[in-house]
């Protein structure tokens, strides 16, 4: 089992409408959870980051953290264009004291205008 | 504030050859970590270091290497090239582990 997993997509949402992106983790001591946003040729940009279980809001994006069921979310509201691009998830692990950033393999996100 | 920098943007280089890398982090974060992203793999961690110390590190060989100076600039080396090392590194700065930020990335092409 992947330590990340997200569906790698490609999602394709209208423009107006809200893009819901998924991503579970295996690590049941993880504290620190993070999406970032890569757009082709760039590299990722930090969109939100939540340590809580519940809803966090910044703007048209929600992350939403659930523990017990090992998930977290990224709801982008009033999908533009400029929002399409791929979307990390990233999970701070503890493996015997070696913490490191670990990323899923990103979900590629197409806004139809 | 200025972000992190990489140097150089873009390199090629045969098999065999050695590189290294530069990543100069956020002014004031001493965290600075080095990643691999590769189409296949996706964003895959190398190591961390943290005040001139290795904190992390990830599975890679050790043809990978890091080191960080008392400026907290780091640099990555890898020896040895092979055809499967092509990829875009990335570093990412932080005052401590959790929010990373990164750099531009270099694209290293091995011929």
């Amino acid at each position: 089992q992947k330590e990340v997993e997200q569906n790698s997509g490609p999602l394709s949402v209208p423009e107006g409408a809200i893009a819901s992106l998924n991503c579970t983790y295996s690590d049941r001591g993880s504290q620190s959870f993070f999406w970032y946003r890569q757009y082709s040729g760039k590299s990722p940009e930090l969109i939100m980051s939540i340590y809580s279980n519940g809803d966090k809001e910044d703007g048209r994006f929600t992350a939403q953290l659930n523990k017990a069921s090992q998930y977290v979310s990224l709801l982008i509201r009033d999908s533009q264009p400029s929002d399409s691009a791929t979307y990390l998830c990233a999970v701070k692990v503890s493996n015997f004291g070696n913490e490191k950033l670990t990323f899923g393999t990103g979900t590629r996100l197409t806004i139809i205008p | 504030k200025a972000g992190v920098t990489q140097t150089p943007r873009y390199l090629i280089k045969t098999r065999g050859q050695q590189v290294t890398l530069s990543c100069s982090p956020i002014s004031g974060h001493r965290s600075v970590s080095w990643y691999q992203q590769t189409p296949g793999q996706g964003l895959q961690f190398l190591f961390e270091y943290f005040s001139e110390t290795q904190r992390n590190k990830g599975n890679f060989p050790g043809r990978f290497s890091g080191r960080q100076f008392s400026n907290s600039r780091s640099e990555m080396n890898v020896s040895t090239l092979e055809l499967g090392d092509s990829a875009l590194y990335l570093c990412a700065s932080a005052l401590v582990t959790d929010t990373q930020y990164f750099g531009p990335g270099t694209r290293l092409t091995v011929l």
